[in-house]
């Protein structure tokens, strides 16, 4: 079935710091891939997203590149702000799943100032 | 404005109670979710209705049982409340049936069972 795994946390950084999360996936067919983000008490909220090979989401100085070759979607942001401490979640959804999103566990991102 | 409703925010109650967790969307979606945070904030899927019909069910015990009265809402009743079913509760919304469309998630309702 469906998978993702991201680096796991907590991860604490100084401001203006670059951030990397590791996130690779396995699939059955072609999927999309999402980074969702969660502030503290909130829901989540769509960060970026790529839906084919090679495509580069993009979103409040984040990225991602999907890169089929190597099954990862890593996430990179070069200067952290303190407003930037959150969890992260990198996700996928696929046809042969119903297009339901299959979760990784989740990074929790502390920026200091 | 708010694209995808939930309540109540905190449900606090015990042991053996029944409850229900309401959810709506204005985004005119005809895909809608509930997840299952956990404490370590792990997301997992419990079911998705498409046009009211119940297309995904996951491994969920029979106490919880979704209703879907119409296209923008989707409830969660939840029978013999249990421990274990402490956690915060999402509802998500989306189109149906394409590569590629996000999902958008309701604020979350945190259920303490004591």
């Amino acid at each position: 079935g469906d998978s993702v795994t991201q680096m796991e946390g907590p991860v604490t950084l100084s401001e203006e710091a670059f951030l990397t999360i590791n996130c690779t996936y396995t699939a059955t067919g072609y999927p999309s891939l999402f980074w969702y983000v969660q502030y503290p008490g909130e829901g989540l909220q769509l960060l970026l997203k790529a839906t084919k090979a090679d495509d580069k989401g993009s979103n409040k100085g984040f990225e991602a590149t999907y890169r089929k070759e190597t099954t990862s979607f890593h996430l990179e942001k070069g200067s952290v702000q303190v407003s930037d401490s959150a969890v992260y979640f990198c996700a996928l959804s696929d046809r042969s799943n119903d297009y339901k999103l299959s979760f990784g566990a989740g990074t929790t991102v502390t920026v200091r100032a | 404005d708010t694209a995808v409703s939930q309540t109540p925010k905190y449900l606090v109650t015990q042991m053996g109670n029944d409850k229900s967790i309401k959810c709506e969307q204005n985004l005119g979606h005809d895909t809608m979710y509930w997840y299952k945070q956990d404490s370590k904030k792990f997301l997992k899927i419990m079911f998705s209705y498409n046009n009211k019909e119940l297309i995904i069910n996951e491994t969920v015990p029979n106490r919880f049982s979704p209703k879907s009265p119409d296209k923008a809402h989707l409830n969660l009743h939840i029978n013999s409340l249990e421990l274990g079913d402490s956690a915060v509760y999402f509802c998500a919304s989306s189109h149906s049936g394409g590569r590629g469309y996000e999902q958008y998630f309701g604020p979350g309702t945190r259920l303490t069972v004591t």
